[in-house]
């Protein structure tokens, strides 16, 4: 199935540091979210992002949503140990021709660690 | 607020058997999605069910069949289960009126293995 191209595969930081990750596709896309999923549990959302440029923030996470709407990234701040997980970007479309419902497109996920 | 609830939370079934995955969404939400997850990779969508009935297909076959009920609660049957269906099965619920359609919202999810 068509999936995002989403960058790097892992990290491993030191506590503190500044954690950068990103996303690509060769399509155009709605929305951008994106999700945190830890071992053995559903995604949880981070940050949505509606509009072209749009840049947001929640609490340490700052999103973007690229100019062409092809492409997103997620800058985390001063990471701390429960910043671990799998973060996946996803890129909504609309499930059928008539619009509304939008399905999820997601990445392959960035597995982050971060070193006491 | 409750969220999305799914059940069981894993089974074991053999290939060729039938399974039933169960949803409930999020109090205020009216659409549900599914999507299969598999080790390693990102969730893939399965389908999506609003007014009680499916409302796009993502690339699964006929034997991937669901259902809403009228308090948007939701079933995902999979029938002649095979070894690669062995998956991470997660239910998101959403809110959609008209032409707008709002952030899904995942449930923990139900691990099937088959054998």
């Amino acid at each position: 199935g068509q999936q995002l191209n989403q960058s790097p595969q892992s990290m491993f930081i030191q506590e503190g540091e500044d954690v950068s990750m990103n996303c690509t596709s060769s399509s155009i896309f709605n929305t951008w979210l994106w999700y945190k999923q830890d071992p053995g549990e559903g995604p949880v959302l981070l940050i949505a992002l509606y509009k072209a440029g749009e840049l947001t923030s929640n609490g340490r996470l700052t999103a973007q949503f690229g100019i062409t709407r092809k492409d997103s990234f997620l800058n985390i701040s001063a990471s701390i140990p429960s910043d671990v997980g799998i973060y996946f970007c996803a890129g909504t479309r609309s499930v059928t021709t008539q619009g509304g419902s939008e399905k999820l497109v997601f990445g392959k996920g960035t597995k982050l660690t971060v070193n006491p | 607020e409750t969220g999305v609830t799914q059940s069981p939370t894993h089974l074991i079934k053999t290939r060729g058997q039938q399974v039933t995955l169960r949803c409930s969404s999020q109090s205020g939400h009216n659409t549900v999605s599914w999507y299969q997850q598999a080790l390693g990779q990102g969730p893939q969508f399965i389908f999506q069910y609003y007014r009680e009935e499916e409302n796009g297909r993502g690339n699964f076959p006929p034997r991937f069949s669901g259902l809403q009920f009228p308090n948007y609660s939701s079933e995902l049957n999979v029938n002649a289960l095979e070894l690669d269906d062995s998956a991470l099965y997660l239910c998101a619920s959403s809110y959609t009126q008209g032409a707008s359609s709002y952030e899904q919202y995942f449930g923990p999810g139900t691990r099937l293995t088959v054998t």
